[in-house]
């Protein structure tokens, strides 16, 4: 099945930095990608919803300045975390559409926010 | 909110059927019914999907009712592998972000 990565895996940042997520769809092209957070027992959260070469949309309560999305590929959409907070650490996971299909969206392995 | 509403656990023998309910009474005609898996710090894995038919892959078999309120997700030998929290998410077949509940987490004993 298609296959979509996240880098880093795991990090671990101080207050007050910026933090940078990659999603990559490997092996198709995605017009869209869906940002999740998730906290620990949690259910998944979308945060933000990207789609190449236009300006994110954010859900509600969701701070897009804090939270900078840019999709500028159709394999590549990125997360930046700025001026992270302890209460920023979660878990961020993507998710990618095949471009021209709508039946599934593949989800990355996720990310490990830890801020100090 | 979820459109759906699972229970939050359940216990399978290893070897056994597991069957994994979900109740979707407010689902309209153009909505699919989707299962995701989530193992332990991972991201969600595509289990199955269908829209009124009963469907069937390497993975598992959903039972959607007649009546379209509600499904089984059947997973027919579990192993301890299949220990996740399990997502049952309705939308319209065209791309539309995912509501995740709860889920049913599933812990499979030997």
């Amino acid at each position: 099945g298609a296959v979509v990565s996240q880098h880093p895996s795991r990090v671990i940042c101080k207050s007050g930095t910026s933090v940078k997520i990659e999603c990559r769809s490997l092996d198709f092209q995605a017009t869209t990608m869906f940002w999740y957070r998730q906290f620990p027992k949690k259910s998944l959260m979308l945060m933000a919803t990207s789609n190449e070469g236009s300006k994110a949309t954010y859900e509600q309560g969701v701070e897009k300045d804090k939270f900078l999305i840019n999709h500028a590929s159709l394999t590549l959409s990125t997360l930046t975390v700025t001026s992270a907070h302890p209460e920023d650490s979660s878990f961020y996971i993507c998710s990618a559409l095949i471009s021209g299909s709508s039946d599934e969206q593949y989800f990355g392995p996720g990310t490990r926010l830890t801020v100090t | 909110d979820a459109k759906t509403t699972q229970p939050p656990s359940m216990d399978c023998a290893e070897g056994r059927a597991a069957n994994l309910p979900c109740n979707h009474s407010t689902i309209s005609g153009n909505e699919y019914v989707y299962w995701y898996r989530q193992i332990h710090s991972q991201g969600p894995q595509y289990i199955i999907h269908g829209l009124k038919n009963n469907e069937t892959n390497e993975m598992a078999s959903l039972i959607i009712t007649e009546d379209r309120k509600s499904s089984t997700l059947i997973l027919p030998h579990a192993t301890l592998r299949d220990t996740a929290v399990y997502y049952c998410i309705v939308l319209i077949n065209y791309g539309q972000n995912f509501v995740f509940g709860p889920g049913t987490r599933l812990s499979v004993l030997p």
